[in-house]
């Protein structure tokens, strides 16, 4: 069965990086959209970016463009989030998020990462 | 780019119906069929309850179902069960500048 499987919680200081992975398996990771989509304690869910199904095209949201970027390694059906120059209101829990087959809906989630930014 | 409008909370009695509206723009929700909503339960991923406006993925009861008019979309649960206590987040593709957009979400009792 189709699986998202991301790393543990992180602790990072303002103006750090993260990186968040998500091992996938159950699915053939270049026939499928991977997103990331995160949220705020206490808030909703945010949309951040995606990588196509070709790895070669990556678009971000508005808020995230020049602080994110998403990656994948096929061959370790692996996707990677990296967010850079961390504020404490990217305190969130991040998730790895398949887009379904018939396009423009999320139909397999990962479990969350929690992301703490803290001075 | 604004997050779509839903009310914070909804409730009912168990066997009762509660709709939950998700209002946008003409630039998502009112401009695209695709609209998508997702149970949430503390502690767990998000689950796709409703896609493209109104269908169901296999295995949702059929006690969830959705439309639109405008644009504002719904989420309508029928015969509400315990189980059901969630929050609930409508989604709408937003065109190829914004991408998507998800709605503030609403507390199910």
């Amino acid at each position: 069965q189709v699986q998202l499987v991301q790393s543990g919680s992180e602790v990072k200081k303002p103006g750090a990086s993260v990186r968040v992975s998500c091992k996938t398996s159950g699915f053939t990771l270049t026939t499928y959209f991977m997103h990331w989509v995160r949220q705020v304690p206490g808030e909703g869910l945010e949309w951040m970016g995606l990588v196509d199904p070709t790895g070669h095209v990556f678009l971000y949201g508005v808020n995230f463009q020049g602080r994110l970027t998403v990656t994948r390694d096929t061959s370790r059906t692996m996707v990677y989030m990296d967010l850079r120059s961390l504020r404490v209101e990217d305190t969130a829990i991040y998730y790895c998020v398949r887009e379904a087959s018939h396009l423009k809906d999320f139909d397999h989630w990962g479990q969350g990462t929690l992301v703490t930014v803290s001075p | 780019q604004s997050a779509l409008t839903q009310p914070p909370s909804a409730s009912g009695s168990p066997g009762q119906s509660v709709t939950i509206s998700c209002t946008g723009t003409s630039s998502d929700v009112g401009g695209y069929n695709y609209v998508s909503w997702y149970q949430h339960r503390p502690g767990r991923a998000p689950k796709l309850i409703i896609y493209e406006v109104a269908k169901r993925p296999s295995g949702v009861p059929d006690r969830f179902s959705g439309s639109k008019s405008g644009n504002t979309a719904s989420l309508t649960v029928s015969g509400l069960q315990a189980e059901d206590e969630a929050d609930y987040y409508c989604c709408s593709f937003a065109g190829s500048n914004i991408h998507y957009l998800f709605g503030t979400g609403t507390t199910v009792t």
